[in-house]
């Protein structure tokens, strides 16, 4: 069975830093892109990253570039976002997705196939 | 940057049934994804690449897409389908992915 796991969220203070991690079983991860997006309280979907099956694409939502870092371990089959200068407005649930189509050619094209449970931040001080 | 509009709430009576539309610039040319979030779940895939389903998903959802908007259809709605959805599409010019702003449905 596909499963996604995503840990490290909390409560953080704007500007410090927080890593998020997403560790995947069931499937090989290696073969497949993975997402990263984020639902603040009440509000709609919003994507933050994509990266391709072997990292070497990476792409970011505008509002985070700069600032967010995605990441993989292939070795260790899990997915990270480094989140630094962090502020009140990225208070959400962050949710990593996997795509539908493995080996894909662009990172960000297909569907999100299987998505985890979700782990919060909340920025506040 | 690309932009797709959703109606904020969609009302059906059970048994009928439910259109939820997505539109965009030209969204005919892309690949669109819906997805249903029931509250406090994760989202879930139930149209990908237009109108296919993955497996599992009951074929009383169907999806089609032309010029600027993009369809989901849940026939026979029932009362467990309430919840919210959204659509998806990849923006090639920006390189990013964008969801609609979400459809709640509510089968009264």
């Amino acid at each position: 069975q596909q499963q996604l796991v995503e840990s490290g969220g909390g409560v953080v203070q704007p500007g410090k830093s927080l890593r998020l991690s997403c560790g995947a079983s069931g499937f090989t991860f290696s073969r497949y892109g993975m997402n990263w997006v984020r639902q603040a309280p009440g509000k709609g979907l919003e994507w933050v990253a994509v990266i391709s099956y072997d990292g070497g694409d990476k792409y970011y939502a505008d509002s985070v570039r700069g600032r967010f870092t995605i990441s993989r371990d292939n070795s260790n089959n899990t997915l990270y976002l480094q989140m630094n200068s962090l502020r009140e407005d990225d208070t959400a649930m962050f949710y990593c997705a996997k795509a539908r189509v493995q080996l894909a050619t662009v990172a960000g094209y297909d569907a999100f196939e299987i998505w985890g449970q979700g782990t919060l931040v909340t920025v506040s001080s | 940057s690309y932009v797709l509009t959703q109606p904020p709430s969609v009302s059906v009576a059970p048994g009928k049934t439910a259109t939820i539309t997505c539109e965009g610039d030209q969204i005919g040319r892309k690949s669109v994804h819906w997805y249903q979030q029931r509250p406090g779940q994760a989202p879930v895939l139930v149209v990908y690449d237009d109108n296919d389903r993955p497996s599992g998903i009951p074929e009383r959802f169907s999806g089609s897409n032309s010029g600027n908007t993009a369809t989901l259809t849940i026939s026979r709605v029932e009362v467990g389908d309430e919840a919210d959805y959204y659509c998806q599409a990849w923006d090639s010019d920006s390189d990013h992915v964008v969801f609609g702003g979400g459809t709640k449905l509510t089968a009264l």
